[in-house]
Formats: structure tokens, C-alpha cells, sequence
């Protein structure tokens, strides 16, 4: 079993729709969780830290479910910039950083 | 931007050669990570250093080595390169290892 897994997609919406990622960890011991959103040929980039409360940064929500080891995030009216992959990602021991293989997300006029 | 700086941008090598690449952490952080991202996959942890002492290594060979010295920047080597290790390799500077933000990477082509 992958340590942290996501749907690969492709998610293709359109511009103002809402969409949902979500990812599952096996690793019960994990301390922190992040949503990291990479573009074509670039870095990863932070996108949210993810709270055992959850947590909402403007059209951003991400949840945390500790019990069933499972971490979502949720983009609310769809914009074209926000077209990327977007990469869920756990920190076990303090150090290393676990990423999923990402999700592709695709957002068209 | 972060504010981390990874140098060269772009490198190719032939197989069996070595490398060094280079990562400036953002100021006040203390601690440089480095991640392989082969095509289509997320990062894989190389290793950790945190005040100039290894925190942790992922599964790579020994021939992936590294340094970190007083200001904080590091150094990742790689011995005896392998067709495999064509990457873009990425470091990752933070404070104390809580959130990591990467620098735009070096992306090796070994042929």
C-alpha cells in the first residue's frame, strides 16, 4: 500500500464549478498534513497547511479525518490559474516530506 | 517567491560521472531537505539536514551524499550517475522541518 494515496485524475470543470480532491495516508503516526500545488515544469508550491479543526483559505478548504486517515480539499468557483497539479502531502517523523503522486486539475472556459 | 535559490538551473551528464548541486535556504531557516522527482511522479526524500548534521535519509544509495554548512545553504553529491537519476532534484529549505517551501530545482539529464 503507497504511503499517501490521490486519484491521479485529470479533473476537467469548467471556470466556476467546484471540485473536490481527496487523499488517504497509511502511516497513523503522520504529525502534519499540507496540500502543495505544482505547475508544469515547476516547483511545488505550499499551498495550505491542513488542521485536525480544518481549515479555509478564501476559495481553499482542506479537512482532516485522523481517524479514518483521510485528507481533502475542496476549491470553491474555479478559475483557469488554478489549472496545476495539486500534490497531498504528509510529514511522519519531522522530517521527511510523503507526497502523493498528485492530482491533475484542468479548468477551461 | 520563497526565497530559496538552487543552482545550476539545467545539467547533463554522462553516466559514471559526478555532481554537485547547490541550495541557498530562505532567510532564518535552519534546515535543508532534498526530494528526486522523476516524470509523473511526486517527490521522493532524499535526505534532511538540520545545523549542519544529517536528520534523516530516505532510501537512496550511498553515492547520494551532502552537505550543509554555517549559513545554512547545502550541497547534494552524486557519485557513479545512473541513467535513473535523471530528475529534477528539489530542495526544500524551513524552519525546524515543519513547513517546507522548494526552491525551483536542477534538473539533471544523465546520458
Amino acid at each position: 500500500r503507497k504511503e499517501v494515496e490521490q486519484d491521479p485524475g485529470p479533473f476537467n470543470v469548467p471556470e466556476g464549478a467546484t471540485v473536490a480532491f481527496n487523499c488517504t495516508y497509511s502511516n497513523s503516526a503522520s504529525q502534519s498534513f499540507f496540500w502543495y500545488r505544482q505547475d508544469c515544469r515547476k516547483e511545488p508550491k505550499l499551498l495550505m497547511s491542513v488542521y485536525s479543526s480544518g481549515n479555509e483559505d478564501g476559495r481553499f478548504t482542506a479537512q482532516l479525518n485522523r481517524a479514518s486517515q483521510y485528507i481533502s480539499l475542496l476549491i470553491r468557483d474555479s478559475k483557469l490559474s488554478d489549472s496545476a497539479t495539486y500534490l497531498c502531502v504528509v510529514n511522519q517523523a519531522g522530517t521527511a516530506l510523503i507526497f502523493g503522486k498528485g492530482t491533475t486539475l484542468s479548468v477551461s472556459s | 517567491e520563497t526565497g530559496v535559490t538552487q543552482s545550476p538551473t539545467h545539467l547533463i551528464k554522462t553516466r559514471g560521472q559526478q555532481v554537485t548541486l547547490r541550495c541557498s535556504s530562505q532567510s532564518g531557516h535552519n534546515t535543508v531537505s532534498w526530494y528526486q522527482q522523476a516524470l509523473g511522479q511526486g517527490p521522493q526524500f532524499i535526505f534532511q539536514y538540520y545545523r549542519e548534521e544529517e536528520n534523516g535519509r530516505g532510501n537512496f544509495p550511498p553515492r547520494f551524499s551532502g552537505l550543509q554548512f554555517p549559513n545554512y545553504s547545502s550541497e547534494l553529491n552524486v557519485n557513479a550517475l545512473e541513467l535513473d537519476d535523471s530528475a529534477l532534484y528539489l530542495c526544500a529549505s524551513s524552519l525546524n522541518s515543519y513547513e517546507q517551501y522548494f526552491g525551483p530545482g536542477t534538473r539533471l539529464t544523465v546520458t
